[in-house]
């Protein structure tokens, strides 16, 4: 399967802990995009690449959120000092961007729990 | 910023009518309408889409329609089946921006 893949696909944590996801985008895709969607809601835009380069931070994203993607291929997306409130699905997604297109594949996503 | 409404929220049809689901976008500027399918536990997929030079578009039981003028767009699902059942999101974005501005999301049931 060539798709986006993420990994883990769950993760529980405790309130304070820190905690890391990885989106391997589908291969020769050099947009990345990071979304995080609430029970009953749609995603919302954190985040997004072009090759390594951070292009665009949504207001969503406080200063206890980072994300890198450092060789322009993986990315990864790290949350330090879980709050309860964090706990959603994250999202990642790829897009081909030099075709012109906008057409964004989305990853199983990681379901974030945390207690 | 782009602000996407979507309805209905619910929407139970008989298996093979259509189903409707319509949406509406504040920014002007947005030329770029995508529909997803989410089923659970899984990621959204993609559908169909449709770009603001083009009024239609349709992928054999799927179609989407696309009014400029009135700022709406939506998907129509003809001869529904059971594997339709799911949470359809439009979005909305433009070239240069793709960050996507999703809906609220339509959870369709198919009725046998």
């Amino acid at each position: 399967d060539t798709g986006v893949s993420q990994d883990p696909r769950h993760k529980i944590t405790k309130r304070g802990q820190n905690v890391t996801f990885r989106c391997d985008p589908i291969s020769e895709h050099n947009r990345l995009y990071w979304y995080r969607q609430t029970l009953g809601q749609g995603p919302e835009f954190l985040t997004y690449f072009q090759n390594e380069a951070q292009l665009e931070k949504s207001r969503l994203l406080s200063d206890r959120f980072s994300a890198e993607r450092p060789k322009g291929s993986f990315s990864t997306l790290e949350i330090q000092r879980t709050e309860q409130g964090d706990s959603a699905m994250y999202l990642c997604a790829s897009s081909h961007w030099t075709s012109g297109s906008n057409e964004q594949f989305f990853g199983p996503g990681t379901r974030l729990t945390v207690l | 910023g782009e602000n996407v409404e979507q309805h209905p929220s619910t929407l139970s049809v008989q298996e093979g009518d259509s189903a409707v689901i319509k949406c509406t976008y504040s920014d002007s500027a947005s030329n770029y309408f995508p529909w997803y399918k989410q089923e659970l536990g899984k990621g959204p997929q993609l559908i169909i889409d449709i770009r603001s030079n083009v009024g239609e578009k349709k992928d054999q039981r799927i179609a989407v329609t696309l009014n400029k003028t009135a700022k709406h767009f939506s998907l129509h699902i003809t001869e529904t089946q059971p594997e339709d059942s799911a949470v359809y999101f439009c979005a909305a974005s433009y070239f240069g921006n793709e960050k996507l501005t999703f809906g609220t999301g339509t959870r369709l049931t198919i009725i046998p």
